[in-house]
């Protein structure tokens, strides 16, 4: 069974510091996404990781996947107040074929103050 | 932007009636996804649909579950008899490839009382 496991689950920060959040999972597979979904609101597609080593930058947010390591990482740069959500990462167990099912971690609820 | 819709937003049952949950997936897209989320857990995938049929479900997707996409641009998810624990918000997805991420809809609350 994939389990997709993510750490912190919970995230205070400082507006101006860098963190970075991670996603491990117990699976092979190359298809990594990262989500993010504000209170009572639907998931936000951030980030498509589709290979190893591939790294992908949005503002202050960068992805980066090791499929060897198995592992993500969602790394925050001088956090602002406007980051404050919750991030999921979702790992596709049907990679190679039609995508089907996404596994989602418990997701980082990630609280950015001033 | 295109976006995925669902309708209603927030449905409220008695336990053991039947709900169907409406979702209009982007037009250009082929794959649908259905997935749930229980208040404060972590979002569980239910269904994928492509080319007029199941392509993969999971366990939660039992026989009470069943899906449609009637008339070429809804896509429903209906539960036949819902239970107490059937009371989660319901996300529809689309993507329009394989290996693309997939958009989400607004979701429906559903309260099974």
């Amino acid at each position: 069974e994939l389990k997709v496991e993510q750490n912190p689950l919970f995230l205070s920060m400082q507006e101006g510091k860098n963190y970075t959040i991670y996603c491990n999972y117990s699976t092979t597979s190359d298809r990594l996404y990262w989500y993010r979904q504000d209170p009572g609101k639907s998931l936000e597609s951030l980030f498509v990781l589709l290979s190893n080593g591939a790294v992908k930058q949005e503002g202050r947010l960068m992805a980066s996947l090791d499929t060897k390591a198995r592992l993500s990482t969602l790394h925050i740069t001088a956090a602002v107040h406007d980051l404050s959500a919750t991030y999921f990462c979702a790992v596709d167990l049907n990679y190679g074929g039609s995508q089907g099912n996404l596994i989602f971690g418990k997701g980082t609820k990630l609280s950015v103050k001033p | 932007e295109p976006e995925v819709t669902q309708t209603p937003s927030h449905q409220v049952t008695q336990m053991g009636q039947e709900v169907i949950l409406r979702c209009v997936p982007i037009s250009n897209h082929l794959y649908f996804y259905w997935y749930r989320q229980i208040l404060g857990q972590k979002v569980e995938f239910l269904v994928s649909f492509y080319n007029n049929e199941i392509s993969e479900k999971s366990e939660i997707f039992d026989d009470q579950f069943s899906v449609e996409r009637p008339d070429g641009s809804n896509f429903t998810l209906k539960i036949r008899s819902t239970k107490l624990e059937d009371s989660a918000m319901y996300f529809c997805a689309s993507s329009g490839q394989a290996d693309a991420e997939a958009f989400f809809g607004q979701g429906t609350r559903l309260t099974v009382v």
